[in-house]
């Protein structure tokens, strides 16, 4: 069973940038696409972006110009950075594993417990 | 960018009723269509993946449904643990994929 674990700071300066780190324990990195999710009042549930073990990615097109996302495969590791935040990047941050299925199937099958990342000056 | 709007908002429904939850896509989705239950506190879970197939460990009395536009998560007789917020999600060809903003199950 994989298990993913959000690491990072969790308040954050308005226009500074929101860095996350997520652990992957009990599985193979080149099985999924690794993604971010963030969930906030105002907005509700919200794919950020995904990166797979080969290195290909996927951004949100309204958050792309502020999103990084990248893969450590040697440390079992993901990271999500979104710069210039503003109050409006408050919101529990999870990390989960995508999994696509041979016969086209797509789905979240493991969830970090999600990080509240706070934005405030 | 395809919305997803679930309706109800929220749904007051007793132990042992069932639930008949809607999630309408604003174009078509295909099977691209999962259903997450989250609880107070607690990440989503999968539940239902393309449309209708329930993942390991869900009950059968979580059932999904439902083509292109038009989907249903019908719980057919509530338990205590079944009261949450579900929320449906759509993976189609391009991003962003999205979430419905959710119907609660709340106890009558």
């Amino acid at each position: 069973q994989v298990q993913l674990q959000e690491s990072g700071p969790r308040l954050v300066k308005t226009s500074e940038t929101l860095s996350l780190t997520c652990t992957v324990s009990g599985g193979s990195m080149k099985t999924y696409y690794w993604t971010w999710i963030r969930q906030s009042p105002g907005k509700g549930l919200e794919w950020i972006a995904y990166i797979h073990y080969s290195g290909s990615t996927n951004y949100n097109p309204s958050l792309r110009s502020r999103v990084t996302i990248s893969i450590d495969t040697s440390n079992n590791q993901f990271s999500l950075s979104l710069s210039s935040v503003t109050a409006a990047d408050t919101a529990v941050y999870y990390c989960a594993s995508e999994l696509a299925t041979v016969s086209g199937s797509y789905y979240f099958d493991n969830w970090g417990q999600g990080a509240l990342v706070t934005v405030s000056s | 960018e395809i919305v997803l709007t679930q309706s109800p908002g929220t749904l007051s429904l007793s132990p042992g009723e069932r639930a008949t939850l809607s999630c309408r896509a604003s174009q078509s989705v295909g099977n691209y269509l999962t259903w997450y239950q989250q609880k107070p506190g607690q990440a989503p879970r999968l539940l239902i993946y393309s449309v209708s197939k329930r993942a390991t460990g869900i009950p059968a009395r979580f059932s999904g449904s439902g083509s292109g536009t038009d989907f249903t998560l019908t719980i057919s007789s509530l338990e205590p643990e079944d009261f949450a917020i579900y929320y449906c999600h759509q993976r189609s060809k391009w991003p962003p994929w999205t979430f419905g903003q959710g119907t609660k199950v709340e106890v009558k």
